[in-house]
């Protein structure tokens, strides 16, 4: 199993482009997460789902949109990036309500310029 | 306000020496603590959760609900504990989405 993946790794924007975060995982997991992680702010919520088909905000959604149309994906979109943006992106998942634990992806770093 | 916090950004010992990572959280109800680390080039992991009480490469850590906090302990530090640190925790009765609050992490900084 290749667990939590996240495509790309790497990216360099310029303000005001847009791009997609994909995370995908082969656990079967019912609940997947969208993290930032910045220095010294800890990894801070941005979206989540439940399920396939919802989606709901996090701590600090604002800028970004997520999508959960099959259940092994979850879509993290910057419509328009800004410079605030620029930060290491972890994907989770979870295996349902009764489970505590959750799975990270390597993380993505993206740096809008 | 749902918080968790971490004072120290480096905690550096030798090899051998004990170490105790701080961790104190604002919550009103009874949540869900857990400690996940991250080690060099490697993906954010589980390393334990209060509700197990149990003792994961020589760490424990014991929820105290008087002083609010959650500290993770080793007795004796090895060079391959050199890692990063986060406290989380879990709200409960948030229609179990699972969502965690993470601390601003503590690098540990295991020296020979």
């Amino acid at each position: 199993n290749a667990g939590v993946t996240q495509t790309p790794k790497f990216r360099v924007l310029k303000t005001g482009q847009s791009m997609t975060l994909l995370c995908a995982q082969d656990m079967n997991h019912e609940y997947m997460y969208w993290y930032r992680q910045d220095p010294g702010m800890g990894l801070r919520l941005i979206h989540y789902s439940v399920g396939e088909g919802t989606t709901a905000k996090g701590e600090v959604p604002d800028g970004y949109n997520v999508s959960r149309l099959k259940k092994q994906n979850f879509l993290l979109g910057l419509e328009s990036a800004a410079p605030s943006q620029t930060s290491v992106y972890f994907c989770a998942s979870k295996r349902g309500a009764a489970y505590n634990e959750q799975f990270f992806g390597p993380g993505t770093r993206l740096t809008v310029l | 306000a749902q918080r968790v916090t971490q004072p120290e950004k480096l905690l550096s010992v030798f090899k051998g020496a004990p170490v105790e990572l701080k961790c104190n959280y604002s919550y009103s109800g009874s949540p869900e603590l857990f400690w996940y680390v991250q080690y060099s080039r490697q993906r954010l992991q589980l390393l334990l959760r209060h509700i197990s009480r149990e003792s994961i490469k020589g760490f424990t850590a014991d929820l105290n609900k008087g002083e609010t906090s959650f500290h993770l302990k080793k007795p004796f530090a090895q060079e391959e504990d050199s890692a990063m640190y986060y406290c989380a925790l879990s709200p409960y009765g948030s229609s179990n989405t699972g969502k965690l609050i993470f601390g601003q992490g503590t690098t540990l900084q295991v020296k020979p």
